[in-house]
């Protein structure tokens, strides 16, 4: 079936950091590929997405390949800051079914 | 522009005790979903509705679970009677399209006593 696996958090960074969360994902076929971002108190938002193979996802700093050889949609910042501390969600769609199947999540911290 | 607009916030009865969870989506947005979130665990699809049609509820439970989007626009789910194991946050979300791209709500966070 499908499914999502990504890395066991917590995740504490200093301010500044490098940041990469892995991502890999089971499917049939070619999913479009996301991140979603939870911040403290607020609603899963859409971070970035990647529809194919090979396209890259970018958004507020944050990037992620859609690497479909390896079955891995890694999300990577070069500097992170203390506002990115998030639970980060790696999610798949299959097509035009629409339905999201999202990762356990990964709660970040960045300290100051 | 609004968002996904969920209610109550919390949520506390005791076991076999009925509740409803209420969900208003973005204006505009014909599909409508119910994910379900264990503490610790990433959302899952509880069911989705195109327009007033619930075209996948293959994952509610429908001896206890039940839902509905009357006209399209609003949706309650219901749980009756509810158990121990459906403390959760149940969450909403509308979409326009099928982008992948979902719009969240805060969610309704259960706890079953």
């Amino acid at each position: 079936g499908n499914s999502v696996t990504q890395m066991e958090g917590p995740v504490t960074l200093s301010e500044e950091a490098f940041l990469t969360i892995n991502c890999t994902y089971t499917a049939t076929g070619y999913p479009s590929l996301f991140w979603y971002v939870q911040y403290p108190g607020e609603g899963l938002q859409l971070l970035l997405k990647a529809t194919k193979a090979d396209d890259k996802g970018s958004n507020k700093g944050f990037e992620a390949t859609y690497r479909k050889e390896t079955t891995s949609f890694h999300l990577e910042k070069g500097s992170v800051q203390v506002s990115d501390s998030a639970v980060y969600f790696c999610a798949l769609s299959r097509g035009s079914q629409g339905n999201l199947i999202f990762g356990k999540g990964t709660k970040l911290s960045v300290k100051p | 522009e609004a968002g996904v607009v969920q209610s109550p916030r919390y949520k506390i009865i005791e076991k076999k005790q009925p509740v409803a969870f209420w969900c208003n989506p973005i204006s505009g947005h014909n599909t409508l979903y119910w994910y379900r979130q264990n503490l610790g665990q990433g959302p899952e699809l509880l069911i989705r509705y195109e327009n007033e049609e619930a075209v996948d509820d293959s994952q509610l439970p429908k001896d206890r679970f039940s839902a509905e989007r009357l006209k399209g626009v609003d949706s309650t789910l219901k749980i009756q009677p509810a158990e121990l194991g459906d403390s959760a946050v149940y969450l909403c979300a509308s979409a326009q399209g099928d982008t992948g791209e979902l719009f969240f709500g805060e969610g309704s966070r259960l706890t079953v006593l």
